[in-house]
């Protein structure tokens, strides 16, 4: 069985200063991982994805996030956090050989104070 | 223009009353999949379609049926409405490598928002 465990429901940050989103991961197999934003209203948005290669991967907005085997982690990071990156971020994971079927995380509630 | 979009985007209904939700993309994509968003924003996939081939059938109550008419359409069809179906469907569609490898990224439509009363 697969699951996305995100410890915080709000992540609270101060415009300008670093932000980071906590996911950990269980699955058998090698894990697939995935970040989601959503704005209000909104359908879900890629951010970026981790399935092989390098650990530290680079998505959209400045974001990034790091694959950590040992740590089972993909916590999602920001140098320098934007008003407009306040939203509620999905952590996500599949494993190769179920990789159709996308279980995500219950989601973090990211504020950033102007 | 739109990639994915979803039709209504807000439903309103009695309890017992049966309802649909159509879904189009437009992106070329083979897969396709019905999402469920509860109150508390958690997310549990319902459906997955392969090229019109169901995929992915969770454990959903028999009143939900989705239906791919083509690869480009999912829709989703509800009977018998209850009050713990309100919640916001999402769509969403997601494309497999050429050498059928996973590349992931599923492109969600805005949601259809449904209340049952």
């Amino acid at each position: 069985a697969q699951s996305v465990a995100q410890p915080e429901d709000q992540v609270n940050v101060a415009e300008g200063n670093p932000l980071t989103v906590k996911c950990t991961y269980s699955v058998s197999g090698n894990p697939y991982l995935f970040w989601y934003v959503q704005y209000p209203n909104r359908g879900l948005q890629f951010l970026l994805k981790y399935i092989t290669g390098d650990n530290l991967v680079k998505g959209s907005y400045g974001f990034e996030a790091e694959f950590n085997k040992s740590q089972t982690s993909f916590h999602l990071k920001k140098p320098s956090a934007l008003v407009s990156d306040s939203a509620l971020y999905f952590c996500a994971v599949t494993h190769e050989t179920g990789a159709n079927n996308l279980f995500f995380g219950t989601g973090t509630r990211l504020t950033v104070i102007p | 223009d739109t990639a994915v979009s979803q039709t209504p985007k807000y439903l309103v209904t009695q309890m017992g009353n049966d309802k649909s939700i159509k879904c189009e993309q437009n992106l070329g994509h083979d897969t396709m999949y019905w999402y469920k968003q509860d109150s508390k924003k958690f997310l549990k996939i319902m459906f997955s379609y392969n090229n019109k081939e169901l995929i992915i059938n969770e454990t959903v109550p028999n009143r939900f049926s989705p239906k791919s008419p083509d690869k480009a359409h999912l829709n989703l069809h509800i009977n018998s409405l209850e009050l713990g179906d309100s919640a916001v469907y999402f769509c969403a569609s997601s494309q497999y490598g050429i050498e059928r490898e996973y590349t992931g990224e599923l492109f969600f439509g805005e949601g259809s928002r449904l209340t049952v009363l």
